[in-house]
């Protein structure tokens, strides 16, 4: 069962607003990703939390914050965003193990987000 | 950075027909993945491709993992309604990294 659960599933919040995006999976998956999709385009990765650790920030602006609680779940602290960081943010997780089926990439339904 | 070139962009097919498209890359990949994504949700793993020639079904989808690590293809056979959607292919392009590389898509629509 390949399950990364995403909560909201759709946000809207305005510029000033302070909201979380949260991801959760099972799977027992040591690697959780937070990835940014515009429309027609293919997902950008933002984030790689590696054994809870922050292993990659692919220069990602300081409104958007992560955080990895523990192994299972992964919040994105959103804060005086701006209305071109609408998009759909997608969470993933995989093993974590190196190669192979190890970094195999599984992604959640994703959460919709619109600034306004 | 590596980037994968996709192709085709775009597909409008006829119900039943078989589809074909294929990524290429001027780097060696060492695994390639095909994701599904219809709107609204996110990608959904269809084959996960290890090995240079390792050739994989799921059901009437076939994907290749070309001998020389640099391209793949993935084949849908006997197409229906619910194909419909966008197929990224992606990879690794080092061993154990966890960036994921993008083709840009191919976006498929059949006619019934």
């Amino acid at each position: 069962d390949t399950e990364v659960t995403q909560t909201p599933k759709h946000l809207v919040m305005g510029m000033t607003n302070k909201k979380s995006l949260k991801c959760e999976q099972h799977m027992g998956h040591r690697a959780m990703y937070w990835y940014k999709q515009k429309a027609k385009k293919p997902p950008e990765l933002m984030f790689v939390y590696s054994y809870e650790k922050l292993s990659i920030n692919e220069s990602v602006p300081s409104r958007f914050s992560p955080e990895c609680p523990n192994s299972s779940l992964l919040n994105l602290h959103l804060h005086a965003l701006q209305p071109e960081d609408s998009a759909l943010y997608l969470c993933a997780s995989s093993q974590g193990s190196t190669g192979g089926h190890g970094n195999t990439i599984y992604f959640g339904e994703g959460s919709w987000l619109t600034v306004v | 950075g590596q980037q994968l070139n996709q192709s085709p962009q775009s597909m409008f097919i006829q119900e039943g027909e078989d589809v074909s498209m294929n990524c290429t890359s001027s780097s060696i990949f060492n695994t390639w993945l095909w994701y599904k994504q219809e709107p609204g949700e996110g990608p959904v793993l269809l084959i996960a491709l290890y090995k240079a020639g390792e050739l994989t079904s799921n059901g009437r989808l076939t994907a290749q993992f070309g001998i020389t690590r640099k391209d793949s293809f993935l084949n849908i056979s006997a197409s229906i309604p619910s194909d419909v959607g966008i197929y990224f292919c992606a990879g690794h392009w080092i061993q154990g990294a966890q960036k994921l590389v993008f083709g840009q898509g191919t976006r498929l629509t059949i006619n019934p």
